[in-house]
């Protein structure tokens, strides 16, 4: 069972906006940033998200983040056949000094 | 242009000693703003921190495998290296690098991966 929680699945249509939550603790979400992963099938992890909402240069504006208290949010407007994949959020553990993930969501673009 | 690759063996039997190698290019093992992680996923299952190491050698471990691992670096050669005693079968995964990259405003994050590498374990 991961430290962070993700909804297993998520879903929605071309064009739609979809969210993708990640729910943590005091000790980890609460007191550090958050970071979120595309992982497309049979490929590594990819950085799409750091500091809870900054874009590495080349991903599209279409993907953003946020964070609130203990939990955190990636919002995917304008969805496109190729968003289908896996998503993974991590941030640090104070109370494990380690990093720690979700359990990941698997997002179907119907 | 940053790269990390894994080396390693694809199959090891039960209580054997897994070592894997991560070599990275484009960057300094030696920059104080870089470390290297390793990190696993089983086959359908969650990413899973192991270790990281930092350019002093300082290192830390996850505390549930804690005993079991070992990491430690080459700066000469631009290598990683971590080492996983005891394999068992519940160990089959496949076992990424990745760099993680200091930032004054957002600390520590992970922002390079390498391709992985799948490691079964089996008799």
């Amino acid at each position: 069972q991961s430290v962070l929680t993700q909804p297993p699945s998520a879903s929605g249509t071309p064009g739609q906006r979809v969210t993708i939550s990640c729910s943590g603790s005091s000790s980890n979400i609460g007191s550090n940033s958050v970071s979120w992963f595309l992982q497309l099938p049979g490929t590594a992890p990819k950085l799409l998200i750091y500091r809870n909402n900054q874009r590495p240069s080349g991903v599209p504006d279409r993907f953003s983040g946020s964070k609130s208290g203990t939990s955190a949010s990636l919002a995917i407007s304008g969805l496109r056949s190729e968003d289908e994949a896996d998503y993974h959020c991590a941030t640090w553990e104070d109370s494990l000094s380690g990093w720690v993930f979700g359990g990941g969501t698997k997002l179907t673009v119907l | 242009q940053v790269t990390l690759k894994e080396s390693g063996p694809v199959l090891v039997k039960p209580t054997e000693t897994l070592t894997l190698t991560c070599t990275v290019s484009g960057f300094s093992l030696s920059s104080a703003r870089m470390a290297v992680s390793w990190i696993r996923q089983p086959p359908g299952k969650a990413l899973e921190w192991l270790a990281h190491i930092f350019s002093n050698a300082e290192y830390s471990h996850s505390t549930s495998l804690n005993s079991r691992l070992t990491i430690s670096k080459d700066a000469s050669k631009s290598q990683v290296v971590l080492t996983m005693i005891n394999m068992d079968p519940v160990d089959t995964a496949t076992y990424y690098c990745a760099r993680m990259f200091w930032d004054y405003s957002s600390g520590w994050f992970f922002d390079y991966w390498g391709q992985g590498t799948l490691v079964t374990v089996s008799s």
